[in-house]
């Protein structure tokens, strides 16, 4: 199983919001390390959508946002649109063992309703 | 702008080396960070490693000992090889732009798959 913790699946009807969960422990997000977001569409690569933590690279919409606390971080979709539908993932870097390295979370589903 | 493009055998036996190259177009290697993820079938995102374009190295600890990230400045590309393969090890694999802030540059992804 993953390092970091998504819920399999979120939905929404269009127009409204959407927020998606990342839960990490204190080797991870907790200690402090950057979250970054990805959206994959179907059959493409994975596309960075935020990074350290709430942070978007130039292009992506100001409907896409990240904030962390804690131990965790969220992905929140305003306005939903038919193309959001997509797999989104966090990222962050964990210590528990000798050095850091990246981990993902399982990744969440989003279907537009 | 830049772009990435994997290259390698698509079909492995198992225990055979996977041999995979990423070549850099539109931009120079230089002042970056590269890594390869890989993403078997059905499933989510691992990270495998990265290199520095000077050459530092650091890779995914389940994966460390059969893994080798390689950077060739001269041809602006970076290699990675993944020793006694199994089927587990089946998977689209792809290079990507980046470490710290985000992985920004992905390339398209390339299959492959272990089976005897």
């Amino acid at each position: 199983q993953s390092v970091l913790t998504q819920p399999p699946s979120v939905s929404g009807a269009p127009g409204q919001r959407v927020t998606i969960s990342c839960t990490g422990s204190s080797s991870n997000i907790g200690a402090g390390y950057d979250v970054e977001w990805y959206q994959q569409l179907p059959g493409t690569a994975p596309k960075l959508l935020i990074y350290g933590n709430g942070n978007r690279p130039s292009g992506v919409p100001h409907r896409f946002s990240g904030s962390k606390s804690g131990t965790s971080a969220s992905l929140a979709i305003t306005g939903l649109q038919a193309d959001d539908e997509a797999d989104y993932y966090c990222q962050s870097y964990d210590s528990s063992l000798s050095d850091s390295y990246v981990v993902f979370g399982g990744g969440t589903k989003l279907t537009v309703l | 702008q830049v772009q990435l493009q994997e290259s390698g055998p698509g079909l492995l036996k198992p225990s055979e080396t996977l041999s995979l190259t990423c070549t850099v177009s539109g931009g120079s290697i230089s002042g970056y960070y590269w890594s390869w993820i890989r993403q078997p079938p059905g499933k989510g995102l691992q990270w495998i490693g990265y290199i520095y374009y000077s050459g530092s190295i650091k890779y995914n600890p389940s994966l460390k000992s059969r893994v080798t990230i390689s950077v060739d400045t001269s041809k602006n590309q970076f290699s990675l090889k993944l020793s006694s393969v199994t089927a587990a090890d089946t998977a689209i694999y792809y290079c990507a732009r980046g470490y710290g802030d985000g992985m920004d540059v992905w390339g398209q992804g390339t299959t492959v798959t272990v089976s005897s």
